[in-house]
């Protein structure tokens, strides 16, 4: 269990809807991440966010947006639907922490979320 | 624009031979480096890392190399198991960027 809890686990939508993916990352860790893996695809970073404020910024759709709210959890919100929105998103979280002389850049993964659009 | 590439999708390997998986960044500040391990309907979990001031780091069965001039790590696992048939992404971060960057990953299938 790597404490980074996600909901729902599976998701059937249809196409044109809206969806808000869920994470609670570990206990402590400030960074959230979201990534989306599609069939036969590697993690495509979509967003970062670092105590509630947006960090970084992948390839994530202008149809796709992401908060982190003040309990640092962080939820996903994908709207109008396509098929090709049909993946694996994931969740990580991290605390970058320093550790002697080395950054703890570790992230640790929640079980992901398979939305389906139908 | 892929700064982490795994251009080998998948990789089979008999059971007990050495198995390596190799990772080329584009990146040159990139200063830490790690390897994930994702079963299937599970999460990546994290499996070794490297700090960029080492060329080597050893745990168990698990190696990672890194090889700076040519912006390459690899993982070697010794001996493989079929328990280690996985997809392997190897990550990389840059200080002061709180970001991971992920390669595309690799299906390793170990044959008993």
């Amino acid at each position: 269990d790597s404490g980074v809890t996600q909901t729902p686990k599976h998701l059937i939508t249809a196409t044109g809807q809206r969806v808000t993916l869920r994470c609670s990352p570990r206990s402590g860790d400030l960074s959230v991440y979201w990534y989306q893996q599609s069939l036969d695809q590697g993690l495509q970073f979509l967003i970062q966010y670092y105590n509630g404020e947006e960090r970084a910024k992948g390839n994530i759709l202008e149809r796709f947006s992401a908060q982190q709210f003040p309990d640092l959890h962080s939820e996903l919100n994908l709207s109008s639907l396509e098929l090709g929105d049909s993946a694996l998103y994931f969740c990580a979280s991290s605390d970058f922490s320093l550790r002697g002389s080395t950054v703890n850049t570790e992230a640790f993964f929640g079980q992901g979320t398979r939305l389906t659009v139908v | 624009d892929q700064q982490v590439k795994q251009n080998s999708p998948s990789l089979s390997v008999q059971e007990g031979r050495i198995s390596i998986l190799n990772c080329d960044y584009t990146n040159s500040m990139f200063d830490y480096f790690l390897w994930y391990k994702k079963y299937p309907a599970e999460g990546p979990t994290f499996l070794i890392s490297i700090s960029s001031i080492k060329d080597k780091n050893e745990d168990g069965r698990f190696t990672v190399f890194l090889n700076k001039s040519a912006k390459h790590l690899s993982l070697h696992i010794v001996p493989s198991q079929p328990g280690d048939s996985a997809v392997y992404f190897c990550a990389a971060h840059q200080t002061g960027a709180n970001n991971l960057f992920f390669g595309t990953g690799t299906r390793l299938t170990v044959i008993p």
